[in-house]
């Protein structure tokens, strides 16, 4: 069974420093979500990636796989106040028709 | 894309009574799914609900709790029957695209419940 493991799970960062959210999955995953949360709403899509070294970006945010290592990371990039919301990674498995959600990182930027 | 509403968006509840929660999505899927959020924590699949067949409930769900309707590709129900103040939380439906490898998961808005 998949499991997905996030970390850190809160973070708290300044205006304009950079950080990296990790992302570890148990067994083979089909392919890679991100989701971006905001406070009382509902999961925004962010990135889907399918194959090892895929490397995705939009605007402060890029996301990689590493599937030999069954890694996933989020880089966080001069980060600035829009970006504080909660983001989960999700592995999903083709066999199971499922995707299997990480317990989230709650980001706070600060001015 | 999909863009999926839910009803109600909220509701309080007494406890022993039943609520039924839609899901309405703008175009034909195949995949629908079925999620809890409590407060401050992650996602977790209730049933997978696929038009044509019986819902598939993940272990420590059963159909008698969480009576699951698909009638056609764009809609679904969730019942949650019997609630007790643990079944309070954030109920929300989801829709996957099996067109091609990009496609992601589509979330709706959420269904707010509490039971007193």
């Amino acid at each position: 069974e998949l499991k997905v493991e996030q970390n850190p799970l809160f973070l708290s960062m300044q205006e304009g420093k950079n950080y990296t959210i990790y992302c570890n999955y148990s067994t083979t995953s089909d392919r890679l979500y991100w989701y971006r949360q905001d406070p009382g709403k509902s999961l925004e899509s962010l990135f889907v990636l399918l194959s090892n070294g895929a490397v995705k970006q939009e605007g402060r945010l890029m996301a990689s796989l590493d599937t030999k290592a069954r890694l996933s990371t989020l880089h966080i990039t001069a980060a600035v106040h829009d970006l504080s919301a909660t983001y989960f990674c999700a592995g999903y498995n083709t066999n199971a028709g499922k995707s299997t959600f990480g317990d989230g990182t709650t980001l706070t930027v600060k001015p | 894309s999909a863009v999926i509403s839910q009803k109600p968006s909220r509701d309080i509840c007494q406890r022993g009574t039943s609520l039924t929660i839609q899901c309405q999505v703008d175009s034909q899927v195949t995949m629908m799914f079925w999620y809890r959020q409590q407060p401050g924590q992650s996602l977790t699949l209730i049933a997978t609900a696929n038009q044509g067949s019986e819902a598939t409930y993940e272990s420590g769900f059963v159909i008698d709790k969480f009576p699951i309707s698909r009638p056609n590709l764009t809609f679904s129900t969730l019942t949650v029957s019997n609630m007790s103040p643990e079944d309070s939380s954030i109920y929300l439906c989801s829709v996957g695209l099996a067109g091609g490898p990009t496609d992601t998961q589509y979330f709706g808005p959420g269904t707010r419940l509490t039971v007193l």
